[in-house]
């Protein structure tokens, strides 16, 4: 079955550039999604089709996807971004459902 | 749009569960819904996924054969059920609707935590 591997964990500086990859063999075939997930609560879609945002997410947050790496940028980090972020594909014509990546931890120092 | 799930679940090992998300303010039957496992501390795993309208259902190899997704359009509802849980079923289940024929997930319940314990 299709593996996403992405960091444990990352740690970005206030106001800095905060840069999260999802591998996968050959995702830049694939539409990616990302979630942002905070202690206790439902996931919530920050990035769908590599790169659109859902309104109501700020512009600091942007996706790309090309060869095997698909990658989720968060901008001018602050507190609020601490959470897990996951992607996240699925192939609708596949006899499977999605598949998550392995998840990755944020934190704000 | 809304997903209502049903309440937390307290079972012991073997018995049987079947938990529900009941959709609201979209046309239930024509959109793919879809199961979500999260362990304790731990990451979003895919479970299985239903599309209503035919009742066409995929599951993720790990727990095909374990688990059991269905959905009644009729009241636009879509279950998960166990006819054996162990104590690794302990999970928050979260129902969520895929959008798109990319499958993203703008919807999701609130959760349903399942824990099996003697």
């Amino acid at each position: 079955s299709y593996v996403l591997t992405q960091p444990p964990s990352v740690s970005v500086a206030p106001g800095q550039t905060a840069r999260i990859t999802c591998g996968g063999n050959n995702i830049g075939s694939r539409s990616v999604h990302w979630y942002q997930q905070k202690p206790g609560q439902a996931p919530v879609l920050v990035v769908y089709d590599d790169s659109a945002r859902p309104s109501g997410i700020s512009e600091r947050f942007s996706g790309s996807n090309s060869g095997n790496t698909a990658t989720l940028t968060i901008s001018k980090v602050d507190a609020g971004d601490e959470a897990d972020y996951s992607c996240q594909v699925w192939d609708s014509g596949s006899d499977r459902p999605g598949v998550f990546g392995t998840g990755t931890t944020v934190t704000v120092l | 749009v809304q997903l209502v799930q049903s309440g937390a679940e307290v079972k012991k090992p073997g018995e049987s569960l079947k938990i529900s998300c009941k959709g609201s303010g979209f046309s239930f039957p024509i959109y793919w819904i879809g199961w979500v496992r999260q362990m304790p501390g731990k990451g979003l795993e895919w479970v299985a996924t239903i599309y209503p309208s035919d009742s066409d259902t995929r599951y993720s190899p790990s727990f095909q054969g374990r688990v059991t997704i269905s959905a009644d359009k009729s009241i636009n509802t879509a279950y998960l059920q166990w006819s054996s849980l162990s104590a690794s079923d302990t999970a928050i289940y979260y129902c969520a609707r895929q959008s798109g024929s990319s499958g993203y997930v703008q919807h999701w319940g609130q959760g349903t935590l399942v824990t099996v314990s003697p």
